[in-house]
């Protein structure tokens, strides 16, 4: 079976400082993987995706980056940190997708972040 | 901008009683859908996804999708008092694209 990790599960870092969060499956070869960010107020966010080593499509511009070093491992990073960055970060990995149809999204336990 | 609604609620049911849930997105082209469930603090976990017109049923959950009214809704049957959590809407355009999730409905089912 699949299994997702994230770490840190908690973190509170100083404005300005920078941020690594990381993410990784078990279970299942070139997986699709995704960045979400859950705000205070607001829902689930997409800040990233790939679908493969390397291939990064980011949906919201920011101060926040990711990188795919490996099939799956998924890193969110940063390089000064913003008080609105705090939030409840979510990692999640579907299936490759084989045609049209999104396949089920899984998430990982996440990674609350308080700037402050 | 692609968008999904939901009532925010609370919406309070109930134990036993049918709590309906509803939704509806903006994207006429988005091909499938999905419920969430969400534990206050914890992630979201998949209850449900629904890609075709008309019900789908597993266990004491029934989604319903209706493409031409862009409506998505959630029956929970025999509800009990774990069921209370926050239920996400989420659809997809289809391929490797992310989800756009509504802000969620806060259920609470009153034993």
């Amino acid at each position: 079976s699949q299994t997702i990790h994230q770490w840190p599960a908690t973190l509170v870092q100083p404005v300005g400082s920078p941020l690594s969060l990381e993410c990784t499956v078990e279970g299942t070869s070139n997986p699709n993987l995704y960045w979400y960010r859950q705000a205070a107020g607001r829902g689930l966010q997409l800040l990233f995706y790939s679908v493969g080593i390397g291939q990064i499509s980011s949906e919201v511009p920011q101060n926040l980056s990711a990188s795919r070093p490996q099939d799956r491992q998924f890193i969110l990073s940063s390089k000064k940190l913003l008080l609105s960055d705090s939030g409840f970060y979510l990692c999640a990995w579907s299936p490759t997708t084989s045609g049209e149809i999104q396949e089920t999204q899984y998430f990982g336990p996440g990674t609350r972040l308080l700037v402050l | 901008q692609k968008e999904v609604e939901q009532n925010s609620g609370p919406l309070s049911v109930p134990e036993g009683a049918i709590a309906s849930l509803n939704c509806t997105y903006s994207d006429r082209g988005s091909q499938s859908f999905f419920w969430y469930r969400q534990y206050s603090g914890k992630s979201p976990e998949l209850i449900m996804s629904i890609y075709s017109n008309g019900d789908k049923e597993d266990g004491r959950f029934t989604a319903q999708l209706n493409k031409a009214s862009q409506y998505v809704s959630l029956l929970i049957r025999d509800s009990q008092p774990s069921d209370s959590a926050t239920y996400l809407c989420a659809d997809s355009g289809g391929g490797a694209d992310g989800l756009t999730f509504g802000k969620g409905t806060h259920l609470i089912i009153q034993p």
